[in-house]
């Protein structure tokens, strides 16, 4: 079936423009993550979605990182006027409920974001 | 900031060797989990334990944890060149919510 997907994979960016990011979770999935992973490190939490609520965002580095679920099932993370600092690349993840923590998170592919 | 501390930073081995990483973390966990990254399939869910569980085995893995020393391994037997990958030592803080807190990695090269 299909898993989590992401779009564009790869997304060159002037320093100052602004970048939106997509992610398809697994259908039917309630829980939404979107996490930062910088080169040679580990991915680190940005923001949390249950269905259409933003839960948690206490991981997004400034308020240039906005993400959105509005309907519940794609989420969109969009960053204004880039820095080079955001060059990192983007995973989403997805799983089934989320309400305790217990459950596998699946992960899409990423998005690459280089930030010139 | 990253919680778990993985060790060693990368592992050379040939195929057929068993390969062994350790974890430590910092604060009470509800429960840790490994996952795997490569280029090919990207980050793939390995096995959780809970902080209840003191050894789980999966397939050719086996992960233990020590709830005292704050630290758990992953061991990988017969390894095959498929192994390649970085391993990330993945802790749920009983705090957290559903906010997973992963480490820096172990990068794991199998020669064949």
């Amino acid at each position: 079936g299909a898993g989590v997907s992401q779009s564009p994979r790869y997304k060159v960016a002037k320093r100052g423009q602004d970048v939106a990011l997509r992610c398809d979770p697994i259908s039917g999935h309630v829980s939404l993550f979107w996490y930062q992973q910088a080169l040679g490190q580990g991915p680190e939490f940005l923001t949390y979605f249950q269905n259409e609520a933003q839960l948690d965002k206490s991981g997004l580095p400034s308020d240039r990182f906005f993400a959105e679920r509005p309907e519940g099932s794609v989420s969109t993370l969009k960053i204004q006027r880039t820095q080079q600092e955001d060059s990192a690349v983007y995973l989403c993840a997805s799983s089934l409920m989320g309400m305790t923590g217990q459950e596998t998170q699946y992960f899409g592919p990423g998005t690459r974001l280089l930030v010139l | 900031s990253q919680q778990g501390e993985e060790d060693p930073q990368a592992l050379s081995i040939q195929e057929g060797e068993n390969a062994t990483m350790n974890c430590s973390y910092k604060t009470s966990i509800n429960n840790l989990q490994w996952y795997r990254q490569n280029s090919g399939r990207g980050l793939v869910h390995l096995i959780l334990i809970r902080s209840n569980e003191r050894e789980k085995h999966s397939g050719r893995l086996r992960v233990t944890l020590d709830t005292s020393k704050k630290s758990s391994s992953l061991l990988i037997t017969a390894s095959r060149a498929a192994d390649t990958a970085s391993y990330f030592c993945v802790t749920l803080p009983k705090a957290a919510g559903n906010k997973l807190t992963f480490g820096g990695g172990t990068r794991v090269l199998v020669k064949p």
